[in-house]
């Protein structure tokens, strides 16, 4: 299968600061790339969608200004988490594919840890 | 808006044992669907995919089902291991040519030995 890096794996920052996490498709194009995020003991839910040369597509409840989502070439989407706070830290997925795959492939996910 | 639910939250059996774990969707129009295994901390893998025209899917102890008509899919995982002991997760695709998924809250198994 395609193959998806995200880096970093876990970070840890302090409370006010900025963090950028990267997710990669590294054998394949993928002009929609998904943001997810994991609170413990629940289930992931879709934050973003990235879309490459044009602006993301926030769910709803999501802020955009806190979440900068940019996805400036085919194989690389960046979310940079602004401002940090402690309920900001989560477990932060992506996703990418497309239409040569008939499914998604994750990343490894980022754990992200604010203090 | 699709939702996904899955039974039991947590479940626990003696190694060897048989088992099966449900997923229901509220949206019968659901696209594919995907199991995935997730390891404390870790991120996903991917176990099974049933496409939208299948009805399961094998791979070595696993089988997965889908029933669109009745809004259900199953996992089966025969002769469970110690090492099965994960959380289980499936998640539906909401159309053709669409990548976005829908995640249940996964069923957390754990396999005594």
């Amino acid at each position: 299968g395609a193959v998806v890096s995200q880096h970093p794996s876990w970070v840890i920052c302090k409370s006010g600061t900025s963090v950028k996490i990267e997710c990669r498709s590294l054998d394949f194009q993928a002009t929609t790339m998904f943001w997810y995020r994991q609170f413990p003991k629940q289930s992931l839910m879709l934050m973003a969608t990235s879309n490459e040369g044009s602006k993301a597509t926030y769910e709803q409840g999501v802020e955009k200004d806190k979440f900068l989502i940019n996805h400036a070439s085919l194989t690389l989407s960046t979310l940079t988490v602004t401002s940090a706070h402690p309920e900001d830290s989560s477990f932060y997925i992506c996703s990418a594919s497309n239409v040569m795959n008939t499914e998604a492939f994750f990343g490894q996910g980022t754990r992200l840890t604010v203090v | 808006k699709q939702e996904v639910t899955q039974i039991p939250a947590a479940l626990s059996v003696p190694e060897g044992e048989n088992l099966v774990l449900n997923c229901s969707f509220t949206d019968s129009a659901i696209y594919n669907l995907q199991w995935f295994r997730q390891d404390p901390g870790k991120g996903l893998t991917s176990l099974l995919l049933i496409q939208s025209s299948q009805r399961e899917q094998t791979s070595g102890r696993l089988n997965a089902s889908l029933d669109k008509s009745s809004g259900r899919s199953t996992l089966y995982i025969a002769a469970s291991q110690p090492g099965d002991s994960a959380t289980y997760l499936c998640a539906g695709y909401s159309g053709a040519g669409s990548y976005q998924l829908t995640f249940g809250k996964g069923t957390k198994l754990s396999v005594i030995p």
